[in-house]
């Protein structure tokens, strides 16, 4: 399986504190997404950020992309109680410098802010 | 921003019946749409790849004569679950590529009884 790794599976903060997820993936790619997921909602795009970046900034969403450790972290500032939901990287395959348009996804992690 | 739906949200039926999820591309026109599948508590796993006046291009493991896939205009996709089982409930969302980004459905909640 292709399907990339995150970590923490679950994460639990109080409301002002940042929180950080990690994502690992295993193949080259054209750019690496992170996606919010309420539960039993469909998913909302947050960030893309390309493999020829390293740091991207959206609001209170900072991400970082690692091309040689293959990982990328979603770091959430200022955390609060609306943020809880499931989030996950997704990956898009590249190959010669196609891009594919499929998404390999995390298995995610589940965020839960405390107010 | 781009808009994609999906038909219907939720959907119950019994085993052995086939249902069908239609994907549209609501505000633009879509050669490539995807099919997801998410599992309670899982993440999605890509089922398929839709592709407009061609067959569509199924991930291993897949049953194409299970997962029926029909992309027959540049703004609808349709996903027929035939023979559904109660191992077929699940969450499935389509995504549509527009311009390399990917737009995404809300996701239809299938329960097979």
């Amino acid at each position: 399986s292709q399907q990339g790794e995150e970590d923490p599976q679950a994460l639990s903060i109080q409301e002002g504190e940042n929180a950080t997820m990690n994502c690992s993936y295993k193949t080259s790619i054209n750019n690496l997404q992170w996606y919010r997921q309420n539960s039993g909602r469909g998913l909302v795009h947050l960030i893309l950020i390309r493999s020829n970046e390293r740091e991207k900034h959206s609001g209170r969403l900072r991400v970082t992309l690692d091309t040689s450790k293959k990982s990328s972290s979603l770091l959430i500032t200022a955390s609060r109680a609306a943020d809880t939901a499931s989030y996950f990287c997704a990956t898009e395959y590249s190959a010669g410098g196609t891009s594919y348009g499929k998404l390999t996804f995390g298995q995610g992690t589940i965020l839960t802010v405390h107010p | 921003g781009a808009v994609v739906s999906q038909h219907p949200s939720r959907v119950i039926c019994k085993s052995g019946t086939s249902v069908k999820i239609e994907c549209r591309s609501l505000d633009f026109q879509a050669t490539t749409m995807f099919w997801y599948r998410q599992f309670p508590k899982q993440s999605l796993m890509l089922m398929a790849t839709s592709n407009e006046g061609s067959k569509a291009t199924y991930e291993q493991g897949v049953e194409k004569d299970k997962f029926l896939i029909n992309h027959a205009s540049l703004t609808l996709s349709t996903l027929t679950v035939t023979s559904a089982h109660p191992e077929d409930s699940s969450f499935y969302i389509c995504s549509a590529n527009r311009r390399g980004e990917q737009y995404f459905g809300p996701g239809t909640r299938l329960t097979v009884t």
